[in-house]
């Protein structure tokens, strides 16, 4: 059974600032995923990446496969980035996601 | 158009009842799963299904049964509900494996409380 760990569990930085949430897990995986929640409670799905890096806007996510470990950054940090951010994995088929317990991330202007 | 819709987004009912929750995806996707989120926020999944194998999650009771009538629907079924089955429930929806860039894509929750 994967268990899925992720640091910080809180982050509070201001607007601007460089960002980096850690996640790490324990077995073989097919892909790992970073996941956002807004306070109004939607999940949104930011990344799935099984190696590398993967950009989308000012958001990048990296991949270590042999250390069973990725990052997720935020560049030029804003409030509107302010969320619940989720790592997860899977390891493949139709197994569903095992959560990491979420980073709180506030921003402030 | 939604891509993943869940009915209803909330329901609050007594202890003991009997509830379902609908999800639909229009996203062509042959896997849907349902997660529960606790209290604490925490998500776990529960069911995983793609037509033709059914995933369950062990530590789920058997009070929760999913029900598939078609491949863009499944839905949650709850019997004698408990004040502990009290959280918020998200379909998600994927195609299967993981191999491509596809993730899942969730449904806006169904926060279900039991008085």
């Amino acid at each position: 059974k994967n268990e899925v760990e992720q640091s910080p569990q809180n982050l509070t930085a201001q607007e601007g600032e460089f960002i980096t949430i850690n996640c790490s897990y324990s077995v073989g995986i097919s892909a790992l995923h970073w996941l956002q929640q807004h306070p109004g409670g939607g999940i949104v799905s930011l990344f799935m990446l099984s190696s590398g890096k993967k950009k989308h806007g000012r958001l990048i996510a990296t991949i270590n496969i042999q250390e069973k470990h990725s990052s997720l950054h935020i560049t030029a940090s804003h409030p509107r980035d302010s969320a619940v951010y989720i790592c997860a994995a899977t390891e493949g088929g139709a197994d569903g996601l095992t959560f990491g317990k979420g980073t709180h991330l506030i921003i402030q202007p | 158009d939604t891509a993943v819709s869940q009915t209803p987004k909330y329901l609050v009912t007594q202890m003991g009842n009997d509830k379902s929750i609908k999800c639909e995806q229009n996203l062509g996707h042959d896997t849907m799963y349902w997660y529960k989120q606790d209290s604490k926020k925490f998500l776990k999944i529960m069911f995983s299904y793609n037509n033709k194998e059914l995933i369950i999650n062990e530590t789920v009771p058997n009070r929760f049964s999913p029900k598939s009538p078609d491949k863009a629907h499944l839905n949650l079924h709850i019997n004698s509900l408990e004040l502990g089955d009290s959280a918020v429930y998200f379909c998600a929806s994927s195609q299967y494996g993981t191999s491509g860039s596809f993730g899942q894509f969730f449904g806006p929750g169904t926060r279900l409380t039991v008085l």
